[in-house]
This record gives C-alpha cells, structure tokens and sequence, in this order.
C-alpha cells in the first residue's frame, strides 16, 4: 500500500530551467493537489484536481502547470524556474464528495532553484 | 476567506506532562477538521480527522474535539513522550484546504 508516492525527494535546478515533480497514488481518489511549504508561510494551495480532465487554480497558481489524463497520477510542471520557487513542494489526495474526506500526503520534494 | 490560526507557535514540555494545541478558524461553515504531524523533513501524516457532526475523536493518547460554533478546535496529547516531538498542524479541508502555520512541540526527556 504505496499511498501518495512523489518524485524526485530533492532537485537543483538553473534559473531558467523546466522540470516536472511526479505525483502518483494508488487508492483511486478523484480529488488531488499541489501545495508548497514556505518557513513562516506554510502550506499554500498551488493546484488541485476534482477528477481526470478536470484542475483548477488554487492560492499560488503563477508559474506551475498541471495536468489529470489519469485518476493515479497528477504532475505538477514548472515551464522555467525562478528562485522564488524553492520550495519543499508536497502532493495529496482524497476522495472527492461532500464532505471532503481524508486527505494523504506524499514525504515531498525538495526543490532549490539556483 | 477561510483564515486557520494555532497557538502557540512553539511548545517545550517535559517528558510525560499532558499538552493541548490550539487551532482556530474564522469560517465555522466546515465539512470536517483535520490534524496533521510533520517530522522534520517529512511529509504530513494524519492524526486525526474531526468530522462537522462530531464533537470528539480520539486515537489513542491524542483526543481532539471540535467546536464549530465557536470556530475552535484543541489536540489533547497524554503522558507526552519525547518520540511526540514534531510539528503539529491542523487543517480545513474542502476544495481549497486552509492550513494553520502549525505548532512545533519538543518533550523533553
């Protein structure tokens, strides 16, 4: 029972440069997300995903792109990178619904952007 | 615009005292509330969930109680072990989940 499993745990990246920080679960939840974890501003919403074909924009979109082809997976792009993005940058999901129910998240990726 | 506070920020306690964290919220329109440990370095792992209708949930030596009227919710820690130490942080779940800043506890031995 794998949970939420994120990749890559640490990244160096160049001004300038793209990647893409992989999300995968296995519980077959519909609702996904993207958050970063700043010191002294703590988890900010980037992106979220109520279900495949469908993601919208959550408190800090600017900079990231996400898609949902699949209901496992949901990556979270960065087109060129900016030091303002190093970030610990953490995935989770939960079955969709009202009420929201419990939300899992993967250990996280560390991103520093030089 | 859902805001999520905890108090305090940081939290030294000897070994084996009991401890209450404190998280508030400003919205009290609320599915459910949900407490979270991080280790340093970790990811988020869940604690407890507190669903609207419920007053109370426990697990083991964590109890956490929800007042939705008064937009409040406490996480009771007992006879607090030093292996207890992390970061604690609670949070309102919905499409936009609001989280608190967190609370860092140390127990002591």
């Amino acid at each position: 029972n794998a949970g939420v499993t994120q990749t890559p745990k640490f990244q160096v990246l160049k001004t300038g440069q793209s990647m893409t920080l992989q999300c995968a679960q296995d519980m077959n939840h519909e609702y996904m997300s993207w958050y970063r974890q700043d010191p002294g501003m703590g988890l900010r919403l980037i992106h979220y995903s109520v279900g495949a074909g469908i993601t919208d924009q959550g408190e800090v979109p600017n900079g990231y792109n996400v898609s949902r082809s699949t209901t496992e997976d949901f990556p979270l792009r960065l087109l060129s990178a900016a030091p303002s993005q190093t970030s610990v940058y953490f995935c989770a999901s939960s079955s969709s619904g009202t009420p929201v129910t419990e939300a899992f998240f993967g250990q996280g990726t560390r991103l520093t952007v030089v | 615009k859902q805001e999520v506070t905890q108090i305090p920020a940081a939290l030294s306690v000897p070994e084996g005292e009991n401890l209450v964290l404190n998280c508030s919220f400003t919205d009290s329109a609320i599915y459910n509330l949900q407490w979270f440990r991080q280790d340093p370095g970790k990811g988020l792992t869940s604690l407890l969930l507190i669903q609207s209708s419920q007053r109370e949930q426990t697990s083991g030596r964590l109890n956490a109680s929800l007042d939705k009227s008064s937009g409040r919710s406490t996480l009771y820690i007992a006879a607090s072990q030093p292996g207890d130490s992390a970061t604690y942080l609670c949070a309102v779940p919905n499409n936009d989940m609001r989280f608190g800043a967190g609370t860092r506890l140390t127990v002591k031995p």
